[in-house]
């Protein structure tokens, strides 16, 4: 069965570091994957997208890449903000359906 | 613009009560996603409508669950006989024609439902 897995761990790291978030998949292979910021009490808030035949994406601070050999999507937040601070969902995508992992906690300390 | 709304926010049901939950599309989207986010987990798909027709409703874990959207805006996910493993936040997203990974997903603030 489709599988997402997302760092296990909470990120706790200083204002102005970078924050590396992983995604892996396994058993499909999804032609987009979108990421998603989701704070406590609210739905989740579309970030970025990626398509399979691209590497890297850019969005001001964030940066995503997808490696479909490895099955994997790395999500970067550079020179964090404690307004970064959140649960970040990767959502593999197959058609319209998103499949989301459980997300990654973020907390950025001043 | 309005964003997507959803009604109740809480619902706290007893056991083997039915419950009725609401959702407010974005005016002029197409498809209608229902999630169900259970505490420490991502959104999982429930169900998808486009327009007024119901296309995958792969995810709806019993017969108990039922939804919605006569009109092809408004949306309602009933439950039936509720059991306390349905406490879960439920999530209603909308996007223009969702007829892609491509298109963004539109998220609700959710219905959190407590069944005592």
């Amino acid at each position: 069965s489709q599988k997402i897995e997302q760092n296990s761990e909470a990120l706790n790291i200083q204002e102005g570091k970078t924050a590396t978030l992983t995604c892996n998949y396994t058993n499909y292979s999804p032609a987009y994957l979108q990421w998603y910021r989701q704070d406590p009490g609210r739905g989740p808030v579309f970030l970025l997208l990626i398509r399979e035949n691209e590497k890297e994406k850019r969005k001001e601070r964030l940066k995503v890449t997808f490696d479909t050999t490895l099955k994997q999507s790395l999500f970067h937040i550079t020179a964090s903000q404690p307004a970064d601070s959140a649960t970040y969902l990767c959502a593999p995508c197959i058609d319209y359906k998103l499949s989301f992992g459980a997300g990654t906690t973020v907390t950025v300390r001043a | 613009g309005a964003g997507v709304s959803q009604s109740p926010r809480y619902k706290v049901a007893k056991r083997g009560q039915d419950v009725a939950l609401r959702c407010d599309p974005i005016s002029g989207h197409v498809s209608l996603f229902w999630y169900q986010q259970a505490l420490g987990q991502g959104p999982e798909f429930l169900t998808y409508f486009q327009n007024e027709a119901q296309l995958d409703k792969s995810g709806l874990p019993s017969d108990r669950f039922f939804a919605e959207r006569p009109e092809g805006s408004v949306s309602t996910l009933k439950i039936q006989r509720t059991q306390q493993e349905d406490s879960a936040v439920y999530l209603c997203a909308s996007s223009l024609s969702g007829t892609s990974g491509e298109e963004t997903q539109y998220f609700g603030p959710g219905t959190r439902l407590l069944v005592l």
